[in-house]
């Protein structure tokens, strides 16, 4: 069974610029949760999809943005990149939001 | 305060000693527990679950006290490729459902030869 996939693994952006990240949730998985991991502040949630809809959002500003896709896949959009962006993005899915969640490999987003 | 709190570490213990982490979390409404592993440069991966009348999962214990809201990991007969940092996880409940994690910062911990 395929786990959660995460792309690109890698992405260099400019201050400005605007970020697409996507996440395929393992077949069967209906909630998918984005966190960021900053260096030196641990695993922080950012975004909760569940049926298509957003359940919940963490503390972060409205530049942060996400959807998903009737086929339960997801994006996170991040506009105006700011230096303080540059983290590891993880994805994870569960069967449902009563289960444990699965990690993707997650990607490396660099501010430059 | 800190939503969940764990021993800043790191812990460096030799092959075969019991390791113990604890960690605590602050929102009483908290409604599933979590240890997860995370392997440096890699994604989080789950552990255990725990629960309030305490799990085992071969070498590895873990137990909750929902009154101190308190939760503990205990890894017996430490291997060298149990190296990594171990981060307790909560999380609340919405409606009815689990929802989103809430992550502490974790412990690294290093098993030697």
């Amino acid at each position: 069974e395929a786990g959660v996939t995460q792309s690109p693994t890698h992405l260099i952006k400019t201050r400005g610029q605007q970020a697409t990240l996507r996440c395929s949730p393992i077949s069967g998985h209906t909630s998918v949760y984005w966190y960021q991991q900053a260096l030196g502040l641990g695993l922080q949630f950012l975004l909760w999809y569940d049926e298509g809809e957003e359940r919940n959002r963490g503390n972060f500003p409205p530049r942060f943005s996400g959807r998903q896709f009737p086929n339960y896949s997801s994006e996170l959009n991040v506009n105006a990149l700011e230096l303080e962006d540059s983290a590891l993005y993880l994805c994870a899915s569960s069967p449902d939001s009563n289960q444990p969640q699965h990690f993707g490999d997650g990607t490396r987003l660099s501010i430059l | 305060r800190k939503e969940v709190e764990q021993d800043p570490g790191p812990f460096n213990v030799p092959e075969g000693a019991t390791v113990a982490f604890n960690c605590t979390y602050s929102n009483s409404a908290s409604q599933s527990f979590f240890w997860y592993r995370q392997d440096c440069r890699k994604e989080p991966k789950l552990l255990m679950s725990v629960y309030s009348s305490g799990n085992e999962d071969g070498r590895f214990t873990a137990q909750l006290n929902r009154a101190s809201q308190y939760i503990s990991l205990l890894i017996r007969d430490s291997k060298l490729s149990d190296s990594a940092t171990y981060l307790c996880v909560v999380a609340l409940n919405y409606g009815g459902s689990q929802g989103n994690l809430i992550f502490g910062k974790g412990t690294k911990l290093s098993v030697k030869p």
